[in-house]
């Protein structure tokens, strides 16, 4: 079945370093990949997304790049700020065989400091 | 455009109770999926409605059990309350089964059994 792994947090910062968080998947066919963030006490919001190998996602500074090759979706920003500070999930879907049914990797939770 | 809603917010509940979550889906969307959030299992989805007809499942026993009304609101419910379903469910809509649809979560209900 379908899997996905993400690199084990928790993931401490300092503000304005670089972000690299890693997920890899195990997926028949071709996927499609989320990153969302929970921020605390609130539901999943969908950060960026690619849907087919090679894609690049991107939003808010963020970016990741769908690579078929390495089955990986990689996060990462350049730049981090305090306000970035939540959790990140790693997702994929594979709408044909299975609908909007969502995939999600562990969660990494990343604290960003002053 | 007002975002899935989901009551309660909170809820306590004992062993051996049922409870009922109700979700309601940004307006427009038609497929309405449950997921369940624990620290120790991560994000499962639990089952995906559409149209009225539950479309996908989660590997949950049978306690849980949903459905989804004319006007795409969607219930979900646990009968005989165990310990470990203490845990924050999660809604999610879009707008459809198929076509790359971005999925929108609530804010989720948190439950506490006691």
């Amino acid at each position: 079945g379908n899997s996905v792994t993400q690199m084990e947090g928790p993931v401490t910062l300092s503000e304005e370093a670089f972000l690299t968080i890693n997920c890899t998947y195990t997926a028949t066919g071709y996927p499609s990949l989320f990153w969302y963030v929970q921020y605390p006490g609130e539901g999943l919001q969908l950060l960026l997304k690619a849907t087919k190998a090679d894609d690049k996602g991107s939003n808010k500074g963020f970016e990741a790049t769908y690579r078929k090759e390495t089955t990986s979706f990689h996060l990462e920003k350049g730049s981090v700020q305090v306000s970035d500070s939540a959790v990140y999930f790693c997702a994929l879907s594979q709408r044909e065989t299975s609908g909007s049914r969502l995939t999600f990797g562990e969660g990494t939770q990343l604290t960003v400091n002053p | 455009k007002a975002g899935v809603t989901q009551t309660p917010r909170y809820l306590i509940k004992t062993r051996g109770q049922q409870v009922t979550l109700s979700c309601s889906p940004i307006s427009g969307h038609r497929s309405v999926s449950w997921y369940q959030q624990t620290p120790g299992q991560g994000l499962q989805f639990l089952f995906e409605y559409f149209s009225e007809t539950q479309r996908n499942k989660g590997n949950f026993p049978g306690r849980f059990s949903g459905r989804q009304f004319s006007n795409s609101r969607s219930e979900m419910n646990v009968s005989t309350l165990e310990l470990g379903d203490s845990a924050l469910y999660l809604c999610a809509s879009s707008l459809a089964l198929t076509g790359g649809y971005e999925q929108f979560f609530g804010p989720g209900t948190r439950l506490t059994v006691l």
